[in-house]
C-alpha cells in the first residue's frame, strides 16, 4: 500500500532560523514521483517541487533545499533563514504513474518574527 | 488563461439538501481530482477520474457522488447521506500521462445552515 507520512504535524521557529519538515513515503511502485506543495491562508495549493523516482539529486532554490533519499524513503524540505512569509501548511506527495495521489497529512509552520 | 475554476468560493447547505460544487479547467488535462480538507486536517481524496465518462471512489467517497461528462468539467455533488460536510473542497487536475504535475483550484468552503 502507498502512503506518506508527515510526522511533525506543528512546528514554530523563530524568523531567519533554518527548518526542515520531514516527508517519508511507502510504496512498491518504482515508478513514482514526490511532490511538494505549500498552502498559504488563502487556501490554494501551491506547487513547490516534483523530483521522480529515478533522480535522487538534491535540489536548491533561493532559501529552499530538498533532499530525496531512496535508502530511507525520505523527501524532506529545508527553508534557510526562514521568513514569516513561510508560514503556511506544506504538503508531502506521492504520485504513482498513472494511479491516485496520496497526500501526507500536512505540517503547519509557523515562522515568529 | 488557463487554469481551474472553482465555484462557489462559499457554499451554505440546508439539512436534507443536495449541493453542487463547480470545478472547470481550460487546461486540457484528462485527469481530475476532488479533495476534502478539514481544519487542521490533510487532504482526503473523494473521486478521481483519469478520462471523460469514467471515475473511481477514493478514500471517502461516501455521501458524494460525481459525473465526467466532459473534459473540462467535474462537478461533485454533496448528497444528504454526507452527515458532516462541512469542510474546505479542493479540485485538482493532473498531467496526462504519467500525471506527473497536480494543479489546484482555490477551493470551495462548504458550511451547514
Amino acid at each position: 500500500a502507498q502512503k506518506v507520512t508527515q510526522a511533525q504535524t506543528e512546528i514554530s521557529v523563530v524568523e531567519k532560523e533554518d527548518v526542515t519538515l520531514d516527508c517519508v513515503y511507502e510504496t512498491r511502485d518504482t515508478t513514482y514521483y514526490l511532490f511538494w506543495y505549500k498552502q498559504p491562508p488563502s487556501g490554494e495549493l501551491v506547487f513547490l517541487i516534483r523530483r521522480n523516482s529515478f533522480d535522487e539529486q538534491n535540489e536548491i532554490s533561493g532559501r529552499y533545499s530538498w533532499n530525496f533519499q531512496k535508502s530511507t524513503s525520505s523527501f524532506n524540505f529545508t527553508i534557510t533563514a526562514s521568513q514569516v512569509v513561510d508560514s503556511a501548511v506544506y504538503f508531502c506527495a506521492l504520485i504513482i504513474v498513472g494511479r491516485e495521489i496520496i497526500f501526507g497529512k500536512g505540517t503547519r509552520l509557523h515562522i515568529l518574527p | 488563461d488557463g487554469g481551474i475554476t472553482q465555484s462557489p468560493k462559499y457554499l451554505f447547505r440546508k439539512e436534507g439538501q443536495n449541493v453542487t460544487l463547480s470545478c472547470e479547467q481550460n487546461l486540457n488535462h484528462d485527469a481530475m481530482y476532488w479533495y476534502r480538507q478539514d481544519p487542521g486536517q490533510g487532504l482526503r481524496l473523494i473521486y478521481y477520474s483519469q478520462i471523460v465518462n469514467d471515475f473511481q471512489k477514493g478514500d471517502i467517497a461516501e455521501g458524494y457522488s460525481v459525473s465526467r461528462e466532459k473534459k473540462e468539467s467535474f462537478p461533485l455533488t454533496v448528497t444528504s447521506a454526507q452527515k458532516n460536510p462541512t469542510a474546505f473542497y479542493l479540485c485538482a487536475t493532473a498531467t496526462g500521462f504519467p500525471n506527473e504535475k497536480l494543479f489546484f483550484g482555490s477551493g470551495t468552503q462548504l458550511s451547514v445552515l
